[in-house]
């Protein structure tokens, strides 16, 4: 079974500030994949980044990066210089076997001017 | 591209009615999903549809069906509405072609369901 784990329910930071989002992840499966989807207020998901379980290499894009450890089992991603716009509900997923998502339980952050 | 729609976005039924929700998915996308989000479960994965096919299934009753028609467009109904629900039901689309897929999910703006 998959199981994804979120330990940070909310997280409030001030404007400008770096926002690191924790996750942990269970899976007994040697390939899969994780991600990273945003959930404004609208509620709709967006999809923020991926990653597959045979490349560990970190990356950066934008304000967004992400810090995958195999070892640990965690696949961290952070907001650097956050912005107001970037208060929403953030969700780690995996994808093993089948096409089917397990979401952690999401971490609120709030963003203050 | 567009992205994924659903429709409708809000809708509000007493218990014991039925529901139907519709999901179109993007364009060349063959593959559906769809998820249920409460407050206390969180994001719990339903069903997945490839080729008009259930291919996946999560740990819902049997209350809760879906279908996907030739155009990959997709419907879920839920029966016999019970007040727990109650949720934001949303719907994925990917290229999934093989059972391991690879591909990543994009997500609808969700309906949001009220069961009075």
């Amino acid at each position: 079974a998959q199981k994804v784990t979120q330990a940070q329910t909310e997280i409030s930071v001030v404007e400008k500030e770096d926002v690191t989002l924790d996750c942990v992840y269970e899976t007994r499966d040697t390939t899969y994949y994780l991600f990273w989807y945003k959930q404004p207020p609208s509620g709709e998901l967006v999809f923020l980044i991926r990653r597959n379980s045979f490349d560990e290499q970190n990356e950066i894009s934008g304000r967004y990066s992400w810090n995958f450890q195999k070892s640990t089992s965690s696949f961290n991603f952070t907001i650097t210089a956050s912005q107001v716009v970037d208060s929403a509900v953030y969700f780690c997923a995996l994808k093993a076997a089948g096409n089917k998502l397990t979401f952690g339980g999401g971490t609120r952050v709030l963003v203050k001017p | 591209k567009a992205g994924v729609t659903q429709t409708p976005r809000y809708l509000i039924k007493t218990r014991g009615q039925q529901v139907t929700l519709s999901c179109s998915p993007i364009s060349g996308h063959r593959s559906v999903s769809w998820y249920q989000q409460t407050p206390g479960q969180g994001l719990q994965f339903l069903f997945e549809y490839f080729s008009e096919t259930q291919r996946n299934k999560g740990n819902f009753p049997g209350r809760f069906s879906g279908r996907q028609f030739s155009n990959s467009r997709s419907e879920m109904n839920v029966s016999t509405l019970e007040l727990g629900d109650s949720a934001l039901y949303l719907c994925a689309s990917s290229s999934a072609t093989g059972t391991a897929s690879t591909d990543t999910q994009y997500f609808g703006p969700g309906t949001r369901l009220t069961v009075l």
